[in-house]
């Protein structure tokens, strides 16, 4: 079966400092993988995707996620954390040509001033 | 303005009564979702829909209902057989397989 871990339910970050959001992934054949950000009772939002190509992939807010097949991981990453960033942030993936996406249960960022 | 439109944002279910939450789109995707959220859960796959008059069951169909009888729309049932409804509904779309999703704001279902 599919399935994609966010081993931290919570990242602690000061503002200005790097932040990275953690994500691996079990999923048979070719894989698709997205990060989406959700803010307190709001539908989620995209924020970048890899399907195939260069394994460092840039999205929206100045976030990027770097797909490594070896560690089967594709962690989210900023290099300087705002307070707006604070937010619950979902992993979720597939194989190519699968309709259904698996999501991770959900990290919560918070940046601290 | 184009997007996805839930409604209601909140809605209260007596006991043995079913009701239907809104999902409306005007972004001309052909495939639509149900999903549920429940705290530290994450997302489940409800029901899904790749075109009009046709869908899937998701992971947790039991207890829902959907229909899909126009592109834009795609309304759940949460019957009487769900014991245990209370969660965060959140609908979505795409363009179809692999495509990012685009999501509404949610409908947070309680029980009376």
């Amino acid at each position: 079966a599919q399935s994609v871990a966010q081993p931290e339910d919570q990242v602690n970050v000061a503002e200005g400092n790097p932040l990275t959001v953690k994500c691996t992934y079990s999923v048979s054949g070719n894989p698709y993988l997205f990060w989406y950000v959700q803010y307190p009772n709001r539908g989620l939002q995209f924020l970048l995707k890899y399907i195939t190509g260069d394994n460092l992939v840039k999205g929206s807010y100045g976030f990027e996620a770097e797909f490594n097949k070896s560690q089967t991981s594709f962690h989210l990453k900023k290099p300087s954390a705002l307070v707006s960033d604070s937010a619950l942030y979902f992993c979720a993936g597939g194989n190519t040509g699968f309709q259904k996406l698996v999501f991770g249960t959900g990290t919560r960022l918070l940046v601290s001033p | 303005d184009g997007g996805i439109t839930q409604s209601p944002k909140y809605l209260f279910r007596k006991e043995g009564q079913n009701v239907t939450l809104s999902c409306e789109q005007n972004l001309n995707h052909d495939a639509m979702y149900w999903y549920r959220q429940d705290p530290g859960q994450g997302l489940r796959l409800i029901y899904y829909s790749q075109i009009v008059n046709d869908f899937q069951k998701g992971d947790i169909a039991e207890g829902y209902s959907v229909s899909r009888e126009k592109k834009e729309s795609f309304p759940l049932t949460v019957t009487s057989a769900q014991k245990n409804p209370t969660a965060f509904y959140l609908c979505a779309s795409s363009w179809g397989t692999n495509e990012k999703l685009f999501f509404g704001s949610g409908t947070q279902l309680s029980v009376l």
